[in-house]
């Protein structure tokens, strides 16, 4: 089974430019998670999608960060216009969408450096 | 607001030691407990978690945490470190509502040598 897989690996831009990360989930996991950790800092939540719908996106540092989940199935994260504190580790997370409590699934993350 | 706080930022430790990893959580409802390692190169994953019942809780490769409700600790353990070990081990924690997201420590980075 395909685990939870991130594109690109790495991405260097300059400040005020544009990048757009990918996540794949588990295949039929409704839930996909965001998260970023910013360098020396913790990893810390941004959204939460169930399915296509944001279900919780009180992480959002700002609206020059748009996430959307068209179809439910792999999600994009967008910075536009990018800044240098944007630098950091995004992780995408997936899990079942169950009545209890599940553990989630980690992508290996996409290393963004904003120079 | 919730808060995890992990008191190691980084141990060094010679292979066949003991491990002992503190974890402490703030928040005074109900939650799910997790211990995440990160290896070189690779992605998070799962060591252990504990939902309810036995607070002992053992995991992968050896790595066991107890669960202390009157201290608000999960501290990971592992009676003997082997090279393999060195990773950067995350204590996370959410609430026991199904979905939420997980509140992260800082993560410690384990540095074995042989």
């Amino acid at each position: 089974e395909a685990g939870v897989t991130q594109f690109p690996s790495h991405s260097v831009i300059e400040k005020g430019q544009t990048v757009t990360l990918r996540c794949d989930p588990i295949s039929g996991h409704d839930n996909l998670y965001w998260y970023r950790r910013v360098m020396g800092k913790e990893i810390k939540f941004l959204l939460h999608f169930v399915k296509e719908s944001k279900q919780d996106e009180s992480g959002m540092p700002n609206n020059r960060f748009l996430a959307e989940r068209t179809g439910g199935t792999y999600s994009t994260l967008k910075v536009q216009p990018a800044e240098l504190e944007d630098s950091g580790v995004y992780f995408c997370a997936s899990s079942p969408r169950t009545a209890f409590v599940t553990e989630a699934f980690f992508g290996q993350g996409t290393r963004l450096t904003v120079v | 607001a919730q808060s995890v706080s992990q008191h190691n930022h980084h141990v060094i430790l010679s292979e066949a030691a003991s491990l002992e990893l503190g974890c402490n959580y703030s928040y005074g409802g109900t939650v799910n407990l997790f211990w995440y390692v990160q290896y070189p190169g690779q992605h998070l994953q799962l060591l252990l978690k504990y939902f309810s019942g036995d607070p002992l809780v053992k995991g992968i490769k050896g790595f066991e945490a107890e669960f202390i409700k009157s201290k608000f600790s999960f501290n990971l353990r592992k009676p003997s470190v082997q090279w393999s070990d060195t990773a950067e081990y995350f204590c996370a924690v959410n609430t026991n509502q199904a979905g939420t997201a997980l509140i992260f420590g800082k993560g410690t980075t384990l540095s074995v040598s042989s």
